[in-house]
């Protein structure tokens, strides 16, 4: 089982929007409606933004937002701020015989 | 709002048993409808779910093939908590644990993280 694909880096100016994406398999992200995005600050755990591909829990910013289309989830940052730069990370569900959840490779995200 | 605690030592020795508990609060580990995790990230396999344990009637474990003949996931409904031994660790399994807590097909909360060095 690998690693879901993200981009490496992303970056954007403040106010803009960004897109982040997540490719894998029908086995996980286009098998399932259970893609969900963390957000990691460095020395910090990952926090919930998005799960089952567009549901924000309370207190996630409307600025951030989650879709897909086949085995391509994405994550869109709108109005871009400072406070976003961090690392983000999507994950699916799997029926992959070797583990049940599978992260992807995790996206830098700057803000210029 | 559910909080984990973790704890356990940040140093193991090659080939000895890494242990970490992760303390619940505000949910129950026997919970009919969460199943508690533990996932490590390291910079070369960056984020690695391990397995899991929950409570559906009786008590399930699921873990990944890559650590499945190392790994124990126990619950303690006594001090409502879980626990994660590895055995036989070597400096490949040097990274920082979490426990988190699943509702669904997702990591509702996550522990602070424990960074756990292999070394001798």
């Amino acid at each position: 089982q690998s690693a879901l694909t993200q981009p490496a880096s992303v970056s954007g100016s403040p106010g803009q929007s960004i897109t982040i994406s997540c490719t894998g398999t029908s086995s996980d992200v286009g098998g399932y409606n259970y893609v969900s995005w963390y957000q990691q600050h460095p020395g910090k755990a990952p926090k919930l933004m998005i799960y089952e591909v567009s549901n924000r829990p309370s207190g996630v910013s409307n600025r951030f937002s989650g879709s897909k289309s086949g085995n391509t989830a994405s994550l869109t940052i709108s109005g871009l701020q400072a406070e976003d730069e961090a690392d983000y990370y999507c994950s699916s569900y799997t029926s992959s015989s070797t583990l049940r959840y599978v992260f992807g490779t995790g996206t830098k995200v700057t803000v210029l | 709002q559910v909080q984990l605690q973790q704890s356990g030592p940040g140093l193991v020795k090659p080939s000895q048993t890494l242990s970490l508990t992760c303390a619940i609060s505000g949910d129950s580990v026997s919970s009919n409808s969460a199943a508690w995790n533990w996932i490590r990230q390291s910079p070369s396999r960056g984020l690695e779910w391990l397995g899991r344990t929950y409570y559906r009637s009786k008590w399930y474990n699921d873990y990944a093939v890559s650590v499945k003949s190392r790994i124990t996931i126990n619950p303690d409904t006594s001090k409502n908590q879980f626990s994660l031994q590895l055995n036989s660790v070597t400096p490949e399994d040097t990274a920082v644990y979490y426990c988190a807590v699943a509702g669904g097909g997702y990591f509702q909360h996550w522990g602070q993280g424990t960074l756990v060095t292999v070394s001798s």
